[in-house]
């Protein structure tokens, strides 16, 4: 079955950047675009962006363009999100989320990875 | 952007009574719309998509309807595990965009 395994919680400082990761397992990893999504404590969700980790090819939400960068290792079956620039505002889970099978809705997620930001 | 309305923010009910959540989109998104259900500490799961379809092992109590701004996610004879945070979410147009939560707690 598809799961999708991320790394664990990160605390780090302002002005840093964090790296999280995202191993997919159970379908072919080229073959669907990987999602990111943020969720602040109390707040709802944001769609940050998708990687097509078959050619590399991304799409942003204009409001993380400059903070977040996705990638993907095809080799590992892996995909990134790099965060730089880290102030209080990127303190936050992070979700991957895979579309279903014929259909553009978020059919499996990873368990979340907590990025805290503070000195 | 799209903006998503979701109305209650929060929503206390007893159980097997039938509960009403409400989505409504700044424009027409053509029934592209889906309804998650996260529960305390873990990830959304998906229940709803395309406005009205079930899917796969999401239980006949829930139901969406609706159409062009406006949609809505029934829950029929409530149970405890229903207890939840429930989100829409629009797929119609980028970016992506999801409503600000509807809380259900067990009165």
């Amino acid at each position: 079955q598809v799961q999708l395994q991320q790394s664990g919680a990160e605390l780090v400082k302002p002005g840093s950047s964090v790296k999280i990761s995202c191993k997919a397992s159970g379908h072919t990893f080229t073959s669907y675009d990987m999602h990111w999504i943020k969720q602040q404590p109390g707040n709802g969700l944001e769609w940050i962006g998708w990687i097509y980790p078959g050619n590399g090819n991304t799409k942003y939400n204009q409001k993380f363009n400059g903070k977040a960068t996705l990638t993907a290792d095809k080799s590992s079956s892996t995909a990134y999100m790099q965060l730089s620039s880290l102030t209080s505002e990127d303190s936050a889970v992070y979700f991957c989320a895979r579309y279903r099978r014929g259909g553009n809705w978020f059919a499996y997620w990873g368990q979340g990875t907590l990025v805290t930001v503070s000195s | 952007d799209i903006q998503m309305t979701q109305s209650p923010a929060s929503l206390s009910a007893s159980l097997g009574e039938t509960v009403t959540i409400e989505c409504l989109t700044s424009e027409d998104i053509y029934s592209n719309l889906a309804w998650y259900q996260q529960k305390p500490g873990k990830s959304p799961q998906l229940l709803i998509y395309y406005a009205n379809i079930l899917n796969d092992g999401v239980p006949s109590r829930f139901s969406g309807s609706g159409s062009g701004t406006q949609y809505s996610l029934k829950i029929n004879s409530l149970q405890s595990e229903d207890v939840s945070i429930y989100f829409c979410q629009q797929n119609y147009d980028s970016p992506l965009t999801f409503g600000s939560g509807t809380k259900l707690e067990i009165k």
